[in-house]
């Protein structure tokens, strides 16, 4: 069946830090990836996805490359802020299910 | 576009009694929506699978019996839990994705605001 691992957190960073956020998966077929977030007492949103192999997702300065060769969809982040803390699920779903299988999610804190 | 809106956003009711969650696809039709229940530490948990104009699909290990769920139109899914207990003191979230005849896959999900839900 489809997983998602993706680093356990927290994560903590100081503002402007460099952000890596590992996430790997196993699917059948060609899944798509996604990147969602969820802020303190929210639901969760779409923060960018990728459909297919070496596609690049990006949104609010951060990025996700969908690595085939390597099953994976890292999330990076160029310079972070203290807003950015939050938690981040990866996620895919993948033939044509309606159902979308999520990681275990990564908290953030970015200190100031 | 694509909003969900949940309600309420945190309800408390008494152990025994039961409780209804509702969620709305604002500005697109749904005939399918998931319900989700997060755990303290972040994970979520698929509950079930909100069918329009059909039975719910549940997830193994969730009570059927204990979180009722109906479909009754597109935009409407709601989920009660019936006679709630401590233990189901959690913060439930629901989803929906845009229907556009396409494969769904690449469609992403859109999440309401969830509720928190205290029984005492």
């Amino acid at each position: 069946g489809n997983s998602v691992t993706q680093m356990e957190g927290p994560v903590t960073l100081s503002e402007e830090a460099f952000l890596t956020i590992n996430c790997t998966y196993t699917a059948t077929g060609y899944p798509s990836l996604f990147w969602y977030v969820q802020y303190p007492g929210e639901g969760l949103q779409l923060l960018l996805k990728a459909t297919k192999a070496d596609d690049k997702g990006s949104n609010k300065g951060f990025e996700a490359t969908y690595r085939k060769e390597t099953t994976s969809f890292h999330l990076e982040k160029g310079s972070v802020q203290v807003s950015d803390s939050a938690v981040y699920f990866c996620a895919l779903n993948s033939g044509g299910y309606q159902k979308v299988t999520f990681g275990i999610g990564t908290k953030l804190q970015v200190i100031p | 576009g694509a909003v969900v809106s949940q309600h309420p956003s945190r309800v408390i009711c008494k152990s025994g009694t039961s409780v209804k969650i509702e969620c709305r696809s604002l500005d697109f039709q749904a005939t399918t929506m998931f319900w989700y229940r997060q755990f303290p530490k972040q994970s979520l948990m698929l509950m079930a699978t909100s069918n329009e104009g059909s039975k719910a699909t549940y997830e193994q290990g969730v009570e059927k019996d204990k979180f009722l769920i109906n479909h009754a139109s597109l935009t409407l899914s709601t989920l009660t839990v019936t006679s709630a207990h401590p233990e189901d003191s959690s913060f439930y979230i629901c989803s929906a994705r845009v229907e556009t005849g396409v494969p769904p896959f690449n469609s992403p999900l859109h999440f309401g605001n969830g509720t928190r839900l205290t029984v005492t």
